[in-house]
């Protein structure tokens, strides 16, 4: 089945820079790979998905990029703000699988006024 | 709307007993799913049913059991609760467009602290 693999496991950025959170998968019928965002002891949210028809998509700060051949896809903010301090999550599915989707182990992001 | 509501928020049980993590959604979703979060080892799915009358396996079935009760409710049941099962756990719902086509954005629950002592 699909293993989903992220790093790092905690990253701490100063208000202002870029932060970059990497995931690869295994399987490569793998055709849709969303972002959730964790606050502290909230529920997860999407933040940002993307299916593997594109290689890259943009939502203001947020960008989310992807590599099919190298089957790795990443989560990319900029100008980070300490409100964008969370748990993020990257995750993998196939569309026609009811949507199961497999998590990776999440990265905690610290951003530091 | 109230989303997707699971019950009960937090529970303690001892070893041995027994418990069923009920889980509602008012959204007319399709997929319904429960997944457990542990420091470290993000979320992993343990079973999922991709529509009314379907149930499968995820990554983590061993110790549950689910039900899906109607399309809006899918519980979770422990037989006989074991330390390891001690945990957050999150349901979660998600449409499907048509043609069957998954649209992506799952909606969790607030999460049900269970200790299993």
């Amino acid at each position: 089945g699909e293993n989903v693999e992220q790093h790092p496991s905690t990253l701490s950025v100063q208000e202002g820079d870029s932060a970059v959170i990497k995931c690869t998968y295994s399987d490569s019928a793998s055709n849709y790979f969303p972002w959730y965002k964790q606050e502290l002891g909230k529920r997860p949210q999407l933040i940002i998905d993307i299916r593997s028809n594109v290689g890259e998509k943009k939502d203001q700060r947020i960008a989310v990029t992807l590599n099919k051949t190298a089957k790795h896809f990443s989560l990319h903010i900029t100008e980070t703000q300490p409100e964008d301090s969370a748990v993020y999550f990257c995750a993998a599915s196939l569309y026609n699988q009811g949507g199961k989707l497999i998590f990776g182990q999440g990265t905690e992001l610290s951003v530091k006024p | 709307n109230a989303g997707v509501t699971q019950t009960p928020k937090f529970q303690v049980l001892k070893t041995g007993q027994s418990m069923t993590l009920q889980c509602a959604q008012d959204m007319n979703h399709n997929s319904m799913y429960w997944y457990r979060q542990d420091p470290g080892m993000g979320l992993r799915l343990i079973y999922y049913s991709a529509s009314e009358g379907t149930t499968d396996k995820g990554e983590v079935p061993n110790g549950y059991n689910v039900s899906r009760l109607n399309k809006r409710e899918f519980s979770l049941r422990l037989e006989s609760a074991a330390p390891s099962q001690t945990s957050v756990y999150f349901c979660a719902s998600s449409a499907r467009s048509g043609g069957g086509y998954y649209t992506g954005e799952l909606f969790f629950g607030e999460g049900s602290r269970l200790t299993v002592l």
